[in-house]
């Protein structure tokens, strides 16, 4: 099983700075099978990036994810107040799909 | 509009059965295969499992291998998760979702969340 793990914990900013949340994997992740998503309190998660570098739709551009083999990360370039939240990433190439623990970013 | 609309809170026994529901509107829904993912309370997500609807084909996550049973009913579009005795570590939320495309994509749409509680 791939385990994601995440970092940091928790990521405390005011809006308008920029964000940086890592996701390392215990093996090479095949193909940059690697999605992002957004959780905020009392909702369902929302798809961000897939493919590692993918927005998906809807997904505006100040969010950009990166890496490849056992590094990723998603940079916000300037928060907005909405996107104070929790970002999980998953690996969605090798069974079991995992999930990492998830990064919260706080102001 | 694609929707996945899921069944309503639930709060049990531990010993008893329970299923709850997904249901899909505004796509074909024999095309795409739907997933559950659980949150504990507090928690991350963890992925449970995944279902075709067309043909049923299922694929676990070993963790909940055994543990819940995934099955749909394409008539009705709706997919399903259920336990046979539940357990109080049950105690969570449950999303279903549905992968964007084959089996090596993510979830692109996601149910609302049924929250489900159970309690000796």
């Amino acid at each position: 099983e791939i385990v994601l793990t995440q970092s940091p914990d928790t990521l405390s900013l005011s809006p308008g700075e920029r964000a940086t949340l890592s996701c390392r994997a215990s093996q090479s992740i095949s193909s940059s099978y690697l999605a992002w998503y957004q959780q905020k309190p009392g909702q369902a998660p929302r798809l961000l990036i897939y493919g590692a570098s993918s927005r998906a739709t809807g997904t505006p551009d100040r969010f950009s994810g990166s890496g490849s083999g056992t590094d990723f990360s998603l940079t916000i370039s300037r928060l907005e107040p909405e996107d104070f939240a929790v970002y999980y990433c998953q690996q969605y190439g090798s069974s079991p799909r995992t999930f990492g623990q998830g990064t919260k970013v706080e102001i | 509009e694609v929707q996945l609309v899921q069944s309503g809170a639930e709060v049990k026994k531990t010993g008893e059965s329970l299923k709850i529901s997904c249901k899909g509107s505004g796509y074909s829904f024999i095309s795409y295969w739907i997933g559950w993912v659980r949150q504990m309370p507090g928690k991350g997500l963890e992925w449970m499992g995944i279902i075709y609807p067309d043909d049923s084909n299922t694929r676990y996550s070993p963790s909940f291998q055994g543990q819940v049973t995934i099955s749909a009913d394409k008539s009705i579009r709706t997919a399903y998760l259920q336990w046979s005795s539940l357990k109080a570590s049950d105690t969570a939320m449950y999303y279903c979702a549905r992968l964007v495309g084959t089996t090596v994509t993510p979830f692109d749409y996601w149910g609302q969340g049924t929250l489900v509680t159970v309690s000796s």
